[in-house]
Protein backbone atom coordinates (compact mmCIF):
# COMPACT_ATOMS: atom_id res chain seq x y z
CA UNK A 1 0.00 0.00 0.00
CA UNK A 2 0.90 3.66 -0.78
CA UNK A 3 2.61 5.18 2.15
CA UNK A 4 1.31 8.66 0.79
CA UNK A 5 -2.59 10.83 1.28
CA UNK A 6 -2.44 13.44 -1.01
CA UNK A 7 -5.89 15.20 -2.15
CA UNK A 8 -7.67 13.88 -5.55
CA UNK A 9 -7.87 17.20 -7.58
CA UNK A 10 -6.84 20.52 -7.39
CA UNK A 11 -7.06 23.37 -9.72
CA UNK A 12 -4.97 26.39 -10.33
CA UNK A 13 -5.00 29.33 -12.61
CA UNK A 14 -2.51 29.43 -14.82
CA UNK A 15 0.45 31.56 -14.34
CA UNK A 16 -0.19 31.63 -10.37
CA UNK A 17 1.81 28.77 -7.94
CA UNK A 18 0.20 25.50 -7.90
CA UNK A 19 1.20 24.31 -3.85
CA UNK A 20 0.25 20.22 -3.89
CA UNK A 21 0.13 19.07 -0.35
CA UNK A 22 1.06 15.40 0.90
CA UNK A 23 1.03 13.97 3.97
CA UNK A 24 3.44 10.70 4.40
CA UNK A 25 3.02 10.12 8.45
CA UNK A 26 4.79 7.33 8.82
CA UNK A 27 7.84 7.69 6.60
CA UNK A 28 10.96 6.25 7.92
CA UNK A 29 14.32 8.19 8.94
CA UNK A 30 15.99 6.63 5.39
CA UNK A 31 13.07 7.02 3.25
CA UNK A 32 13.34 9.98 0.47
CA UNK A 33 10.21 11.80 -0.66
CA UNK A 34 9.99 11.80 -3.88
CA UNK A 35 7.43 13.59 -6.48
CA UNK A 36 6.64 12.53 -10.18
CA UNK A 37 4.23 13.47 -12.56
CA UNK A 38 1.90 11.95 -15.51
CA UNK A 39 0.55 13.41 -18.46
CA UNK A 40 -2.31 12.27 -20.11
CA UNK A 41 -1.06 8.89 -21.90
CA UNK A 42 2.42 9.41 -21.50
CA UNK A 43 5.27 7.44 -19.05
CA UNK A 44 5.66 9.19 -15.09
CA UNK A 45 8.05 12.30 -15.16
CA UNK A 46 10.55 12.43 -12.05
CA UNK A 47 10.30 15.98 -10.94
CA UNK A 48 12.04 15.99 -7.59
CA UNK A 49 13.22 14.24 -4.39
CA UNK A 50 14.46 15.06 -0.77
CA UNK A 51 15.17 14.25 2.47
CA UNK A 52 14.67 17.13 5.22
CA UNK A 53 16.07 20.01 3.80
CA UNK A 54 13.75 22.14 1.30
CA UNK A 55 15.13 21.11 -2.26
CA UNK A 56 14.49 23.47 -5.50
CA UNK A 57 15.31 22.62 -9.69
CA UNK A 58 14.60 23.95 -12.41
CA UNK A 59 11.07 22.70 -12.18
CA UNK A 60 10.07 22.91 -9.19
CA UNK A 61 10.64 23.36 -5.17
CA UNK A 62 9.82 20.57 -2.95
CA UNK A 63 9.05 21.83 1.34
CA UNK A 64 9.47 19.25 3.47
CA UNK A 65 8.19 20.22 7.40
CA UNK A 66 10.68 19.83 10.01
CA UNK A 67 9.03 16.51 11.68
CA UNK A 68 8.81 15.19 7.22
CA UNK A 69 5.56 13.91 8.17
CA UNK A 70 4.19 15.77 5.50
CA UNK A 71 5.32 17.76 2.18
CA UNK A 72 4.11 20.66 -0.05
CA UNK A 73 5.14 20.31 -3.95
CA UNK A 74 5.47 24.21 -5.37
CA UNK A 75 5.10 24.77 -9.32
CA UNK A 76 5.80 28.58 -9.10
CA UNK A 77 4.38 29.77 -12.19
CA UNK A 78 2.30 26.99 -13.57
CA UNK A 79 1.11 26.29 -16.85
CA UNK A 80 -1.28 24.48 -18.87
CA UNK A 81 1.37 21.96 -19.77
CA UNK A 82 1.40 21.12 -16.12
CA UNK A 83 -1.83 19.96 -15.83
CA UNK A 84 -1.13 16.58 -14.77
CA UNK A 85 -1.81 13.66 -11.77
CA UNK A 86 1.22 14.07 -9.50
CA UNK A 87 2.01 11.60 -7.37
CA UNK A 88 3.97 11.79 -4.12
CA UNK A 89 5.72 8.73 -3.40
CA UNK A 90 8.39 7.35 0.16
CA UNK A 91 11.25 5.07 -0.72
CA UNK A 92 14.65 4.43 0.30
CA UNK A 93 17.38 6.01 -1.87
CA UNK A 94 19.95 3.26 -2.83
CA UNK A 95 18.98 0.87 -4.53
CA UNK A 96 17.63 -2.73 -3.37
CA UNK A 97 15.14 -5.22 -3.57
CA UNK A 98 12.71 -3.74 -1.55
CA UNK A 99 13.08 -0.18 -2.95
CA UNK A 100 10.30 -0.01 -5.06
CA UNK A 101 8.49 3.15 -6.17
CA UNK A 102 4.36 2.44 -5.45
CA UNK A 103 2.38 4.47 -6.95
CA UNK A 104 -0.72 6.07 -4.91
CA UNK A 105 -3.71 7.52 -6.18
CA UNK A 106 -1.61 10.80 -6.23
CA UNK A 107 -3.26 14.39 -7.01
CA UNK A 108 -5.37 15.64 -10.90
CA UNK A 109 -3.92 19.10 -10.95
CA UNK A 110 -5.88 21.22 -13.56
CA UNK A 111 -4.42 24.05 -14.33
CA UNK A 112 -7.29 26.84 -15.84
CA UNK A 113 -6.37 29.14 -18.42
CA UNK B 1 20.43 12.07 -20.42
CA UNK B 2 18.46 9.17 -18.30
CA UNK B 3 16.05 8.47 -21.25
CA UNK B 4 14.13 4.83 -21.10
CA UNK B 5 12.28 4.12 -24.86
CA UNK B 6 9.61 1.54 -25.37
CA UNK B 7 8.71 -0.31 -28.29
CA UNK B 8 6.49 -0.68 -30.02
CA UNK B 9 4.40 2.85 -28.47
CA UNK B 10 0.99 0.96 -29.37
CA UNK B 11 0.16 -2.08 -30.48
CA UNK B 12 -3.29 -4.24 -31.82
CA UNK B 13 -3.19 -7.55 -31.25
CA UNK B 14 -6.03 -10.79 -31.23
CA UNK B 15 -6.93 -12.74 -28.49
CA UNK B 16 -4.75 -16.22 -27.86
CA UNK B 17 -1.63 -14.46 -29.44
CA UNK B 18 1.00 -13.52 -27.81
CA UNK B 19 2.66 -9.73 -28.27
CA UNK B 20 6.27 -8.48 -27.18
CA UNK B 21 7.27 -5.00 -25.69
CA UNK B 22 11.02 -3.63 -25.20
CA UNK B 23 12.03 -1.28 -22.79
CA UNK B 24 15.59 0.14 -23.44
CA UNK B 25 17.80 2.62 -21.15
CA UNK B 26 19.34 5.01 -23.89
CA UNK B 27 21.88 6.60 -21.67
CA UNK B 28 22.70 4.72 -18.80
CA UNK B 29 23.23 1.32 -17.49
CA UNK B 30 20.03 -0.02 -15.35
CA UNK B 31 20.88 -3.21 -13.22
CA UNK B 32 16.98 -3.13 -12.16
CA UNK B 33 14.00 -2.57 -14.42
CA UNK B 34 10.23 -2.58 -13.66
CA UNK B 35 7.12 -3.20 -15.62
CA UNK B 36 3.98 -1.30 -14.52
CA UNK B 37 0.16 -1.55 -15.75
CA UNK B 38 -2.19 0.96 -15.80
CA UNK B 39 -5.80 0.65 -16.36
CA UNK B 40 -7.80 3.63 -17.82
CA UNK B 41 -8.09 6.72 -14.92
CA UNK B 42 -6.46 3.93 -12.29
CA UNK B 43 -2.67 4.30 -10.92
CA UNK B 44 0.07 2.25 -12.11
CA UNK B 45 0.20 -0.94 -10.11
CA UNK B 46 3.60 -2.47 -10.23
CA UNK B 47 3.73 -5.88 -12.04
CA UNK B 48 7.67 -7.07 -11.82
CA UNK B 49 10.96 -6.33 -11.05
CA UNK B 50 13.95 -7.67 -13.02
CA UNK B 51 17.46 -7.58 -12.30
CA UNK B 52 20.22 -8.31 -15.10
CA UNK B 53 21.01 -11.44 -15.81
CA UNK B 54 18.44 -13.08 -13.03
CA UNK B 55 14.82 -13.78 -12.91
CA UNK B 56 12.15 -11.82 -12.20
CA UNK B 57 10.26 -10.91 -9.01
CA UNK B 58 6.67 -10.65 -9.63
CA UNK B 59 4.53 -8.67 -7.19
CA UNK B 60 1.20 -10.71 -5.53
CA UNK B 61 -1.56 -11.45 -8.09
CA UNK B 62 0.77 -11.27 -11.31
CA UNK B 63 0.78 -14.41 -13.22
CA UNK B 64 4.77 -15.27 -14.20
CA UNK B 65 3.65 -17.60 -16.85
CA UNK B 66 1.64 -14.95 -18.61
CA UNK B 67 3.66 -12.02 -18.20
CA UNK B 68 7.39 -13.28 -19.12
CA UNK B 69 10.10 -11.08 -18.31
CA UNK B 70 13.36 -11.10 -19.42
CA UNK B 71 16.33 -8.84 -18.51
CA UNK B 72 19.55 -10.09 -20.50
CA UNK B 73 21.40 -6.74 -20.42
CA UNK B 74 22.13 -3.45 -18.60
CA UNK B 75 20.53 -1.80 -21.46
CA UNK B 76 17.13 -3.78 -22.35
CA UNK B 77 14.41 -5.48 -20.59
CA UNK B 78 11.12 -7.33 -22.61
CA UNK B 79 7.80 -8.04 -21.80
CA UNK B 80 5.77 -10.83 -23.28
CA UNK B 81 2.16 -10.77 -22.87
CA UNK B 82 1.47 -14.75 -23.85
CA UNK B 83 -2.20 -15.37 -24.90
CA UNK B 84 -3.35 -12.03 -24.45
CA UNK B 85 -6.77 -11.72 -23.40
CA UNK B 86 -9.03 -8.32 -24.06
CA UNK B 87 -8.82 -7.94 -20.28
CA UNK B 88 -4.87 -7.72 -20.65
CA UNK B 89 -5.58 -4.33 -22.98
CA UNK B 90 -3.76 -1.90 -20.85
CA UNK B 91 -1.19 0.74 -20.77
CA UNK B 92 2.19 -0.89 -19.93
CA UNK B 93 4.60 0.98 -18.69
CA UNK B 94 8.59 0.11 -18.35
CA UNK B 95 10.70 2.16 -15.62
CA UNK B 96 14.91 1.80 -15.16
CA UNK B 97 16.97 2.68 -12.10
CA UNK B 98 20.30 3.57 -13.02
CA UNK B 99 23.25 1.50 -12.10
CA UNK B 100 24.39 3.77 -8.73
CA UNK B 101 26.81 6.07 -10.49
CA UNK B 102 26.83 9.56 -10.59
CA UNK B 103 23.93 11.84 -10.37
CA UNK B 104 21.51 9.53 -11.45
CA UNK B 105 22.40 7.14 -9.12
CA UNK B 106 19.67 4.71 -8.00
CA UNK B 107 17.20 7.08 -9.66
CA UNK B 108 14.45 5.38 -11.70
CA UNK B 109 13.10 6.97 -14.93
CA UNK B 110 10.26 5.53 -16.90
CA UNK B 111 9.13 5.02 -20.82
CA UNK B 112 6.55 6.54 -22.33
CA UNK B 113 4.52 3.84 -22.22
CA UNK B 114 2.79 1.26 -24.48
CA UNK B 115 -0.99 0.79 -25.03
CA UNK B 116 -2.10 -2.58 -25.54
CA UNK B 117 -5.43 -3.60 -27.03
CA UNK B 118 -6.50 -6.85 -27.68
CA UNK B 119 -9.64 -7.51 -29.79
Amino acid sequence: DAKTTQPPSMDCAEGRAANLPCNHSTISGNEYVYWYRQIHSQGPQYIIHGLKNNETNEMASLIITEDRKSSTLILPHATLRDTAVYYCIVRPYYGGATNKLIFGTGTLLAVQP
Amino acid sequence: GAVVSQHPSWVICKSGTSVKIECRSLDFQATTMFWYRQFPKQSLMLMATSNEGSKATYEQGVEKDKFLINHASLTLSTLTVTSAHPEDSSFYICSARSKGQGMTAYEQYFGPGTRLTVT
